[in-house]
């Protein structure tokens, strides 16, 4: 079966600082990995997908995402946080079927401090 | 980008009755999803739709109902709402291999 977890729940950082969300996942085969993120009373949008290509992954708005199957992890990071990028985030990683089902983590709220 | 909505945006609802939440494509995707969302637990699987007519549970489907009887909808349905299903409702589409798109979701209270 396949999980994901999200190591942090509520992460904090300064405007300008490196911002780094952690992901570790469980599955039995090669899995596809995303990370979605979800403003304040908005829906979820796409910052990045992982499916067996290069190994690093670069999203939209200036994030990326290293695929370490050794580690089995699928961490999000991003150079310098803005005040725009205070969210939840989610990593999120597909069944085993080709139902295209998804297994959510739990989240991580990033907050951005001025 | 995909279309995707869903109807109503809001609902407050009394325990016991029935509700159903509609989720409409503009565009010819075979999969849908209907998910739940409800802190510390991210976003849940309720049921899925493969096709017209062909659904299948997800984790948390006791207490749902869906139909999808054209492409471009899908119902959910609490036969009997009960305070426990409170929460914010998404749909989701499978755009590209395992990839989907959410819609803006149905925040519904159960009183």
């Amino acid at each position: 079966a396949q999980s994901v977890t999200q190591l942090d729940s509520h992460v904090s950082v300064s405007e300008g600082t490196p911002v780094l969300l952690r992901c570790n996942y469980s599955s039995s085969y090669s899995p596809s990995l995303f990370w979605y993120v979800q403003h304040p009373n908005k829906g979820l949008q796409l910052l990045l997908k992982y499916t067996s290509a290069a190994t690093l992954v670069k999203g939209i708005n200036g994030f990326e995402a290293e695929f370490k199957k050794s580690e089995t992890s699928f961490h999000l990071t991003k150079p310098s946080a803005h005040m725009s990028d205070a969210a939840e985030y989610f990593c999120v990683v597909s069944g085993s079927s080709n139902t295209g089902k998804l297994i959510f983590g739990q989240g991580t709220t990033l907050q951005v401090k001025p | 980008d995909a279309g995707i909505t869903q109807s109503p945006r809001h609902k407050v609802t009394e325990t016991g009755t029935p509700v159903t939440l509609r989720c409409h494509q503009t565009e010819n995707h075979r999969y849908m999803y209907w998910y739940r969302q409800d802190p510390g637990h991210g976003l849940r699987l309720i049921h899925y739709s493969y096709g017209v007519k062909d659904t299948d549970k997800g984790e948390v489907s006791d207490g749902y109902s869906v139909s999808r009887s054209k492409t471009e909808d899908f119902l959910l349905t609490l036969e009997s709402a009960t305070s426990s299903q409170t929460s914010v409702y998404f749909c989701a589409i499978m755009v590209t291999r395992n990839e989907q798109f959410f819609g803006p979701g149905t925040r519904l209270t159960v009183l």
